[in-house]
């Protein structure tokens, strides 16, 4: 089954703990990005990858790190996390990024996180 | 840049009545534009998309919606609304260039009995 898979899917953890947000795709897509949703403000970017080596920021970066160095994994990594990164972060993957197809994101089911 | 906006966070209709969920875009360029469906603790899931062929799209679970570049809407509807419709929904719209989403804040759809 073709799809995008988010682990852990809850994660409650502690100011400045470092902790990483697995994200896999099976599809061979070469474009991945990471949101987060928050109530009001819907779905925003925080880092997108066209391809492997391949990343650059959204619209809400700082915080944040993420890695490409495979094709099929795309990890959203908080060096030190704080409580205003509480939110409902979203995984999804493309074709190929550059809208040729786009014919729209596969998500993944989400990552509840809380930091306390 | 592009961007979208939804009016109305909260939509309630009663079961078999007409669910209309609006979403008005600005884009610079021809815009593709989308409407997701997140149900509760899911991911978001594809409704139907506009990628500049026919104005009129139909989706899944009966939603269809209207793009009117003359209003720059793309307003979302289904004519008779079911209890598990109730969900929220987003509308998105991207350049044609890339593949990156800018989202709307989101429209809660409550169905009522």
């Amino acid at each position: 089954e073709a799809q995008v898979t988010q682990n852990p899917r809850y994660l409650i953890t502690v100011t400045g703990k470092k902790l990483t947000v697995t994200c896999s795709q099976n599809m061979n897509h070469e474009y991945m990005s990471w949101y987060r949703q928050d109530p009001g403000l819907g779905l925003r970017q925080i880092y997108y990858s066209m391809n492997v080596e391949v990343t650059d920021k959204g619209d809400v970066p700082e915080g944040y790190k993420v890695s490409r160095k495979e094709k099929r994994n795309f990890p959203l990594i908080l060096e030190s996390p704080s409580p205003n990164q509480t939110s409902l972060y979203f995984c999804a993957s493309s074709l190929d990024g550059r809208g040729r197809a786009n014919y729209g994101y596969t998500f993944g089911s989400g990552t509840r996180l809380t930091v306390v | 840049a592009q961007s979208v906006t939804q009016l109305g966070s909260h939509v309630s209709v009663s079961e078999g009545a007409l669910v209309l969920l609006r979403c008005n875009y600005s884009s610079s360029v021809p815009p593709y534009l989308f409407w997701y469906v997140q149900y509760p603790n899911q991911g978001l899931q594809l409704l139907l998309k506009y990628t500049s062929a026919a104005t009129l799209v139909k989706g899944i679970n009966g939603f269809e919606a209207e793009f009117k570049k003359s209003e720059t809407s793309f307003h979302l509807t289904k004519p008779s609304a079911h209890m598990s419709d109730a969900a929220e929904y987003f509308c998105a719209v991207s350049a044609g260039d890339t593949d990156k989403l800018i989202f709307g804040t989101g429209t809660r759809l409550q169905v009522f009995p």
